[in-house]
């Protein structure tokens, strides 16, 4: 079973748009979890970290169910300018573990005008 | 904003030669990592590094790969004879503390010929 698994889409919406992505883990010891942002061949950039109360960054809304270990984003009213692969990742800590980020493959989303 | 900063952007090696790929890491950060990303497929974890030793690393990263603080502010990943299976985009990354999200540089894309 992959460790962190995403729908790799693509997802065509029109600008204005609300879309959801969604996201597994399979370490139930997973400690730290993140939305991250890459754009075609560029660095992935931290879009915001996921806390199990649910957090919200302007349009951008992130959940966290540890009991199914299951990750959300919500995008809301879609801008050209969001679209980019959108990669779920888990930071597994302790038991010696440095904290090594471990990455869905990303689910890449293409807003359209 | 602080940066990560990598050089070179790109390099073409030809098989069975060593490189090195440089990484200046945000200077109040402790936790240093490498990254890479075969073109096409999802970030996977090479190695961590803390207190000037290696804390953990992955099954890619055999005997071929090592990395190097030589000076308290770069710090390096040596490939020392590449294999075409090598080429890939390789990111450093950054982190104040293990349960954060890291901060990526730009990343080297590594093209062996």
């Amino acid at each position: 079973r992959k460790e962190v698994e995403q729908d790799p889409g693509p997802f065509n919406v029109p600008e204005g748009a609300t879309v959801a992505f969604n996201c597994t883990y399979s370490n139930s010891a997973s400690q730290s979890f993140f939305w991250y942002r890459q754009d075609c061949r560029k660095e992935p950039k931290l879009l915001m970290s996921v806390y199990s109360s649910g957090n919200e960054d302007g349009r951008f809304t992130a959940q966290l169910n540890r009991a199914s270990q299951y990750i959300s984003l919500l995008i809301r009213d879609s801008k050209l300018s969001d679209s980019a692969t959108y990669l779920c990742v888990v930071n597994e800590l302790g038991s010696g573990n440095t904290g090594k980020l471990i990455f869905g493959q990303g689910t890449t989303l293409q807003v359209k005008p | 904003e602080p940066e990560v900063t990598q050089t070179p952007s790109h390099q073409v090696t030809q098989m069975g030669q060593e490189v090195i790929l440089r990484c200046v890491p945000i200077s109040n950060h402790l936790y240093f990592y490498w990254y890479r990303q075969i073109l096409g497929q999802k970030v996977e974890f090479l190695v961590s590094f803390y207190n000037n030793e290696i804390s953990e690393k992955s099954e890619i990263f055999d005997d071929q790969f090592s990395v190097e603080r030589p000076d308290g502010s770069n710090f390096t990943l040596k490939i020392r004879s590449t294999k075409l299976e090598d080429s890939a985009m390789y990111f450093c990354a950054s982190s104040p503390d293990q349960g954060y999200g890291y901060t990526f540089g730009s990343g080297t894309r590594l093209t062996v010929v």
